[in-house]
């Protein structure tokens, strides 16, 4: 159980273009499901907190308009690069809080994205 | 959330019980210590956690003193499969709505066959 799956899980776009990446629980839900941000030999960052039904929350330096997330139901959460640079170019991974559980996070294999 | 501290790198000898050290001087009566664990290029895999107790699982052990201001991982038979990064956070338990997770650098397990 408690399984999270991410799509796609590796990307290649162009300059400027917008990237969607899925993030799904298969087995659970989640009310909660979070984003982050891993560049080489560096560790997990946090971007977003994801809450369905409503505005996401962001971290600070993390540009909302540029990094857009909808959880519009408790087993899905988007997350869409928009106008991607070579600098967004990373490991991108989210985590699903299960409804009612007690923090134990599961994290998605990760979506390596790499804009040219 | 307290902050932890990890050696940067550890080696074991496969087969031999690995004991990872982490030390959260600063952590308060509502925190708990948690182990994930990113092995290269993938997501990070929950391990265990725990409060004051020592806990056990499939997976491992965790040893917390008695102060609660450091505790120790343990792969009781480590094998090659185990080398990974394992990150020691300390974090309050809530149900419902929590704080995403802040990762340190961890302590890199290289598992020698």
């Amino acid at each position: 159980g408690a399984v999270v799956s991410q799509h796609p899980s590796w990307v290649i776009c162009k300059s400027g273009t917008s990237v969607k990446i899925e993030c799904r629980s298969l087995d659970f839900q989640a009310t909660t499901m979070f984003w982050y941000r891993q560049f080489p030999k560096q560790s997990l960052m946090l971007m977003a907190t994801s809450n369905e039904g409503s505005k996401a929350t962001y971290e600070q330096g993390v540009e909302k308009d540029k990094f857009l997330i909808n959880h519009a139901s408790l087993t899905l959460s988007t997350l869409t690069v928009t106008s991607a640079h070579p600098e967004d170019s990373s490991f991108y991974i989210c985590s699903a809080l299960q409804t009612g559980g007690y923090n134990e996070q599961f994290f998605g294999p990760g979506t390596r994205l790499t804009v040219l | 959330d307290a902050k932890t501290t990890q050696p940067p790198s550890m080696d074991c000898a496969e087969g031999r019980a690995a004991n990872l050290p982490c030390n959260h001087s600063t952590i308060s009566g509502n925190e708990y210590v948690y182990w994930y664990r990113q092995i290269h290029s993938q997501g990070p895999q929950y391990i265990i956690h725990g409060l004051k107790n020592n806990e056990t699982n499939e997976m491992a052990s965790l040893i917390i003193t008695e102060d609660r201001k450091s505790s120790t991982l343990i792969l009781p038979h480590a094998t090659l499969r185990d080398t990974a990064v394992y990150y020691c956070i300390a974090l309050r338990r809530m149900g419902g709505g929590a704080d995403g997770l802040t990762f340190g650098k961890g302590t890199h397990l290289i598992i020698q066959p």
